[in-house]
């Protein structure tokens, strides 16, 4: 089944502990993208990646690393959590931008 | 201004209504993406449109690309189509999102 996977699904962590989220997506996709989910915000994107080595800023990088050393897997670092990283986030991926989006199940992150 | 816009916020209907979101955009776009997003948060892909109009089922999407806007339709309405509804726009390297509209079908 064509997928994006996003591990973990519910993670409550503590303030300066770094954590990854992982994203893996097994459609052979070019682009993936990272994005967090805040109330009266909508959905902004964090990082994107347009193939592998290839990554950039969205509209709120700080804070955040991310990685795409083999196409399939693009995790999200966040080396020093704060609690406005309190967040849903998605990742996503898509054969390039500008076709359709397969998004992953979400990972709600609640840094205390 | 944001770039998206998203109107009604929240819509409430009767089972068997016909359903008309809105989504107008300020910027050049390379294509406009309908999502819908469940209760339990996960997000699906709806349509994908560069011009014209898609159907798929009782959904149907629209967008005019001269006047910068699109309307996602729902007919004759059901209680599973609760749901958040959210446009969001692509160009080069990126997905801008409207804030969805959230709409509830009651029996």
């Amino acid at each position: 089944e064509a997928q994006v996977t996003q591990n973990p699904r519910y993670l409550i962590t503590v303030t300066g502990k770094k954590l990854t989220v992982t994203c893996s997506q097994n459609m052979n996709h070019e682009y993936m993208s990272w994005y967090r989910q805040d109330p009266g915000l909508g959905l902004r994107q964090i990082y994107y990646s347009m193939n592998v080595e290839v990554t950039d800023k969205g509209d709120v990088p700080e804070g955040y690393k991310v990685s795409r050393k083999e196409k399939r897997n693009f995790p999200l670092i966040l080396e020093s959590p704060s609690p406005n990283q309190t967040s849903l986030y998605f990742c996503a991926s898509s054969l390039s931008n500008g076709y359709g989006y397969t998004f992953g199940s979400g990972t709600r992150l609640t840094v205390v | 201004k944001n770039e998206v816009e998203q109107s009604p916020q929240n819509l409430t209907a009767q089972e068997g209504e016909f359903i008309t979101i809105n989504c107008s955009y300020s910027v050049g776009i390379s294509a406009l993406h309908w999502l819908q997003q469940h209760p339990g948060g996960g997000i699906v892909s709806l349509f994908m449109l560069s011009s014209g109009k898609k159907k798929h089922g009782r959904l149907i999407a629209t967008i005019n690309i001269q006047e910068k806007h699109s309307s996602l339709h729902i007919t004759a309405s059901h209680p599973r189509d609760s749901a958040v509804y959210i446009c969001a726009v692509g160009n080069t390297d990126k997905l801008i999102f409207g804030t969805g509209t959230r709409l509830q079908v009651f029996p």
